[in-house]
């Protein structure tokens, strides 16, 4: 299996507290992924890396940040949560730089937001 | 606006039936790729085309890519309760894997 850890993996939280969920991987691949999963709408990319401190918006980056400070570790900072952005959370890494390449996922945070 | 259309959203089937579901778009793509995710996990790769007319065999899987590389199907040849899961598209964009999109998934479930 593809080192990747999420944590936490489970997270419940009240609407208006910030909440950061943390993605880390062993692997040493250049880009890291943040997708929200809902029903009816499969696997939705918020934001990625394509390096340290280097990242870029994806479909729905509205209420969310990231922070890559190290190789390893890609952060998703939810700054005021709300009730919209109760969902399945996953992270993903891959070495990118073909059309073949391959991403890995973590197995998710389930996050719930009253 | 979804870059992939994937369908039947949801497919209900017998064990030892054909299935096929298709993945589209109005784009020309690079290469696709065909993930799998069941319950509680994260998806996980099982091909990725490139050519176009190109077609892929993972036992009892048979992956093609549209001659125009703006679509691609996914059939199943007497699927079993082990196929269950959550089949989804992804596109990479741009000249190397950045942004990986993906389409909304069918949902297959294989009864005994």
């Amino acid at each position: 299996d593809a080192g990747i850890t999420q944590s936490p993996r489970h997270k419940v939280t009240e609407t208006g507290t910030p909440v950061t969920l943390r993605c880390h991987q062993t692997e040493n691949h250049r880009y890291m992924y943040w997708y929200r999963q809902d029903p009816g709408h499969g696997l939705r990319l918020i934001h990625y890396s394509y390096g340290v401190k280097d990242t870029d918006k994806g479909e729905v980056s509205d209420g969310y940040s990231v922070s890559r400070s190290k190789t390893e570790d890609f952060l998703l900072t939810l700054e005021s949560a709300t009730s919209s952005q109760t969902s399945v959370y996953f992270c993903a890494i891959s070495s990118g730089g073909a059309r073949d390449t391959e991403a890995f996922f973590g197995q998710g945070t389930r996050l719930t937001v009253v | 606006t979804q870059l992939l259309e994937q369908s039947p959203q949801f497919l209900s089937i017998q064990e030892g039936e054909n299935l096929t579901v298709y993945c589209n778009s109005s784009s020309v793509f690079s290469s696709l790729q065909w993930y799998r995710q069941e319950p509680g996990e994260g998806p996980v790769l099982l091909v990725t085309v490139v050519t176009g007319g190109e077609v892929k065999k993972l036992k009892r899987l048979t992956f093609q890519f549209g001659d125009a590389r703006k679509d691609s199907s996914l059939h199943i040849t007497a699927a079993q309760p082990g196929d269950t899961g959550l089949y989804l598209c992804a596109l990479g964009l741009g000249s190397t894997l950045g942004r990986l999109y993906f389409g909304r998934g069918t949902q297959l479930t294989v009864w005994p």
